[in-house]
């Protein structure tokens, strides 16, 4: 089945450290975006994708970093800059610009130790 | 900037009531909405997708309703059950000049039986 891979489910991180999350897609999507979630909050956009080797900040992109050399991985570096990076991570999916909006995936859950 | 407001933020209600669950956005000019799903530490599952053009869409027992002119949608749960507790975001794409969707808080839904 078509879907999106999140990988890890959890991680920790050390003060200072940067650290990788995955993100998978086999549905052939043009387009690949990464939320962030707070309790109570909606999601904010980090940062997206509308091609490969090409993508575009987001609301809170700074203390991120990401990069797309193939259509179907999106990773996102969460780096030592972001000062508080303790949140729930959630990757996404489009056709392209279209109408039809998001496949999501399972999410990571990042904490700081 | 489009913002979107859900209200309630939290919502108990006993088995079997019918829900209405809203969703305001402040720009007018979107292109859809769209209704998700997240039950607790999961990604997000789409329900329903209402076009710009459209005034409502139903699947089983969700009804989605659009009013564009005033900033409005409302997501209708008829005959509500314990499975049906999760948060239920809505989303908007465009307004504010922008095709990227902006997520609202979600409602926080328990059924208890």
């Amino acid at each position: 089945d078509g879907g999106i891979t999140q990988s890890p489910k959890y991680l920790f991180r050390k003060e200072g450290q940067n650290v990788t999350l995955s993100c998978e897609q086999n549905l052939n999507h043009d387009a690949m975006y990464w939320y962030r979630q707070d309790p109570g909050q909606g999601l904010r956009l980090i940062y997206y994708s509308q091609i490969v080797n090409d993508f575009q900040k987001g609301d809170i992109a700074e203390g991120y970093s990401v990069s797309r050399e193939k259509k179907e991985s999106f990773p996102l570096t969460v780096t030592s800059a972001q000062k508080n990076p303790t949140a729930f991570y959630l990757c996404a999916s489009s056709p392209g610009t279209g109408p039809v909006m998001k496949t999501f995936g399972s999410g990571t859950r990042l904490t700081v130790v | 900037k489009q913002e979107v407001t859900q209200i309630p933020a939290a919502l108990s209600v006993p088995e079997g009531e019918n829900l209405v669950l809203n969703c305001s956005f402040t720009d007018s000019a979107i292109y859809n909405l769209q209704w998700f799903r997240q039950d607790p530490g999961k990604g997000l599952t789409s329900l329903l997708l209402i076009q710009s053009s459209q005034r409502e869409q139903t699947s089983g027992r969700l009804n989605a309703s659009l009013d564009k002119s005033s900033g409005r949608s409302t997501l209708y749960i008829a005959a509500s059950q314990p499975g049906d507790s999760a948060t239920y975001l809505c989303a908007v794409r465009g307004g504010g000049g922008s095709y990227i969707p902006t997520f609202g808080r979600g409602t926080s839904l328990i059924v208890h039986p």
